[in-house]
């Protein structure tokens, strides 16, 4: 059974500063991997999204990169701003056809002004 | 564009009442369709996913059911709420490429 793990829980940052989130997944046969954004009482936005033959995606200040065979992707945030404040949640891909995500539990990130 | 909607944005139940949340999918057709719960403390887990018009799979055992009616419909049912049916539901949406989109989600708290 896939499991996986986001660390920190909870991350409080200055404004300004370049931070990385970590994901781990255990099962290495995923589909892809996708990053999302969660604010206060919403729904879910999709930030990036990794297929398994790639190694990183790139979308304005954010970048992911995956590692299959270790079971590991980091999210880097860079010059992070107070409207990044959310959570950060990671999800894998079980299978080629479908979009049955096994989701992390978060990082909370918290960016002070 | 694809839109997905939610409703309600919230909802407060008594215990062993009757619960029925509502998804619909607009400006695409034949979507495999998700309902997915936030639990307090916990994270995002599927609950059902749906291939087709009456194709349910369920991926954990619990209170609730799902069914749906139309291709662009999907509907999240209890007979009888349980305190910890309580959470966040998020109803999603792909076509079977790898990327998934989520409604606004719907707070449910059983009292």
């Amino acid at each position: 059974k896939q499991e996986v793990t986001q660390i920190p829980a909870a991350l409080s940052v200055p404004e300004g500063e370049n931070l990385v989130l970590n994901c781990s997944f255990t099962d290495s046969a995923i589909y892809n991997l996708q990053w999302f954004r969660q604010d206060p009482g919403k729904g879910l936005t999709s930030l990036l999204l990794i297929q398994s033959s790639q190694r990183e995606q790139t979308s304005g200040r954010l970048n992911a990169s995956l590692d299959k065979s270790s079971g590991r992707s980091t999210l880097y945030i860079a010059a992070s701003q107070p409207g990044d404040s959310a959570t950060y949640l990671c999800a894998v891909s079980r299978y080629t056809a479908g979009n049955m995500l096994t989701f992390g539990g978060g990082t909370r990130l918290m960016v002070k002004p | 564009s694809q839109t997905i909607h939610q409703w309600p944005a919230t909802l407060v139940q008594p215990v062993g009442s009757p619960l029925s949340l509502e998804c619909t999918v607009e400006g695409t057709s034949n979507p495999n369709l998700y309902w997915y719960r936030q639990a307090a403390g916990r994270g995002l887990q599927l609950l059902f996913y749906s291939v087709g018009i009456g194709q349910i799979s369920s991926e954990v055992p619990q209170n609730l059911s799902a069914s749906r009616p139309q291709d662009r419909q999907f509907i999240l049912s209890s007979k009888k709420l349980l305190l910890s049916d309580s959470g966040f539901y998020l109803c999603a949406w792909g076509t079977g490429g790898p990327e998934a989109f989520f409604g606004q989600g719907t707070r449910l708290t059983v009292v």
